[in-house]
């Protein structure tokens, strides 16, 4: 099983609908999270963070589900712009070390 | 302005032919990273660095070394390319996210990108 997964997608939406994607990760020793953008071959964005109690940024809300081991991204009234690749990212500090672990995306096509 | 740079952006090389690729930040941070692209696989961590002198392997360090000889930067080393190396490359920082309830959100910050090809 992989550490960190997403639905790989592609999710084609019209313009103005709102889409949600999910992501599950498996060490419940995972402490910080995040979700990144990345455009064809760029290099991946920081979108937001991802906090216990869930945090908005403008048409994006993205929430945490420590119980259940996963995260989310809500995407409302979506624009052309938006399509692009999420990427979930989990942080854990494990013997000693940190890591981040990526998960492979999910590919969001908002359509005209 | 507060950014990772790497170089050079594209490399075309040979089998064999030893390179390096150049990682520089300027946001001070302890923690280095880089990390491979290929289709289908996502982002792989090659080689971290959590601070000066301080390198582990990631997931897919066979062929790669690095060093840490300075906080600012971070090279990829390539001591004899190979055909299986041909990926998109990301080196990438941030600060440490503490430890325990001092845990913080760290994100990382990413340089452009190097695209790599070995023939």
């Amino acid at each position: 099983r992989k550490e960190v997964e997403q639905d790989p997608g592609p999710f084609n939406v019209p313009e103005g609908a709102t889409v949600a994607f999910n992501c599950t990760y498996s060490n419940s020793a995972s402490q910080s999270f995040f979700w990144y953008r990345q455009d064809c071959r760029k290099e991946p964005k920081l979108l937001m963070s991802v906090y216990s109690s869930g945090n908005e940024d403008g048409r994006f809300t993205a929430q945490l589900n420590r119980a259940s081991q996963y995260i989310s991204l809500l995407i409302r009234d979506s624009k052309l712009s938006d399509s692009a690749t999420y990427l979930c990212v989990v942080n854990s500090f494990t013997s000693g070390t940190y890591k981040y672990i990526f998960g492979t995306g999910t590919r969001l096509k908002v359509l005209a | 302005e507060a950014q990772v740079t790497q170089n050079p952006r594209y490399l075309i090389t040979v089998t064999g032919k030893k390179l390096t690729v150049t990682c520089s930040q300027n946001m001070n941070h302890e923690y280095m990273s880089w990390y491979r692209q290929d289709p289908g696989l996502g982002l792989r961590q090659i080689y971290y660095s959590m601070n000066v002198e301080v390198t582990d392997k990631g997931d897919v360090p066979e062929g790669y070394k690095v060093s840490r000889k300075e906080k600012r930067n971070f090279p990829l080393i390539l001591e004899s390319p190979s055909p299986n190396q041909t990926s998109l490359y990301f080196c990438a920082s941030s600060s440490q996210p503490g430890q325990g309830y001092s845990y913080s959100n760290q994100p990382q910050h990413f340089g452009d990108g190097t695209r790599l090809s070995i023939l």
